[in-house]
C-alpha cells in the first residue's frame, strides 16, 4: 500500500468556513495531484504540481487553491466553503519516471 | 462528452463466479490503460498498467486484456470473493502532454453477494 495519506478523513462544516485539506506522501515523488469525485461519477483533476513551488489547475474549475512548498506535501485550501463544495477529494503522487499514480484515502467533505 | 466508457454500470454476482467488466474509450493518441479498483469511502488503487503494445495483463485473479485497434479493453474477473466489491475504474492516458492527462471513466459498482 502506497505511503500518501489524507486528513482529515471526515469534514462537515458551515458556509463560509475556510478549511484545509492535508496531503502528504513519504515516497519522494514529484508528482502530485487533487481530484475531487461526486458519488457515481468519475474522477476530475482540480489541480497538480510538478514539484516544489510547481502548481497549476487542472480540468475542473475550482475555486480551490494549492500550495507546494515542500516535496511531501500539498495542501488544499477553500477560503470559503458552499454547499456545492460538498465532494470526495482525493490527493495522488507519481513518481517521474512512471506512469503510476497512488492515491490517498480521500477526504469527504460536507459543506452545510 | 466522456472519452472513457465503462459497461455494465453496475453488476451484481455470486460468490465463486467469474465476471467481465467492459471499458471503451475514444482518447487519442494513446499511451496507457490502467484499471483501478476503489473500495468505498477509499482512494483507487492500481490493478493493471498495460501500453500499446500489451494486449494482456494479469493481476492474481484479475486479468486484464486491451485491443488498441478497436480501443477496447475488459477486465476479468475469476472466481470472485466478497471482497472484490468495490468500484473498477478504467483509466487512459494520452500522449499529448508530459503530463500525460488521465481520463477516468465513471466505474463498474461490482457486488459480489455470498
Amino acid at each position: 500500500e502506497a505511503d500518501i495519506y489524507q486528513t482529515p478523513r471526515y469534514l462537515v462544516i458551515g458556509t463560509g468556513k475556510k478549511i484545509t485539506l492535508e496531503c502528504s506522501q513519504t515516497m519522494g515523488h514529484d508528482k502530485m495531484y487533487w481530484y475531487q469525485q461526486d458519488p457515481g461519477m468519475e474522477l476530475h483533476l482540480i489541480h497538480y504540481s510538478y514539484g516544489v513551488n510547481s502548481t497549476e489547475k487542472g480540468d475542473l474549475s475550482s475555486e480551490s487553491t494549492v500550495s507546494r512548498i515542500r516535496t511531501e506535501h500539498f495542501p488544499l485550501t477553500l477560503e470559503s466553503a458552499r454547499p456545492s463544495h460538498t465532494s470526495q477529494y482525493l490527493c495522488a503522487s507519481s513518481p517521474t519516471e512512471t506512469y503510476e499514480q497512488y492515491f490517498g484515502p480521500g477526504t469527504r467533505l460536507t459543506v452545510t | 462528452k466522456n472519452q472513457v466508457e465503462q459497461s455494465p454500470q453496475s453488476l451484481i454476482i455470486l460468490e465463486g463466479k467469474n465476471c467481465t467488466l467492459q471499458c471503451n474509450y475514444t482518447v487519442s493518441p494513446f499511451s496507457n490503460l490502467r484499471w483501478y479498483k476503489q473500495d468505498t469511502g477509499r482512494g483507487p488503487v492500481s490493478l493493471t498498467i498495460m501500453t500499446f503494445s500489451e494486449n494482456t495483463k494479469s493481476n492474481g485473479r484479475y486479468t486484464a486484456t486491451l485491443d488498441a485497434d478497436t480501443k477496447q479493453s475488459s477486465l476479468h474477473i475469476t472466481a470472485s470473493q466478497l471482497s472484490d466489491s468495490a468500484s473498477y475504474i478504467c483509466v487512459v492516458s494520452d500522449r499529448g502532454s508530459t503530463l500525460g492527462r488521465l481520463y477516468f471513466g465513471r466505474g463498474t459498482q461490482l457486488t459480489v453477494w455470498p
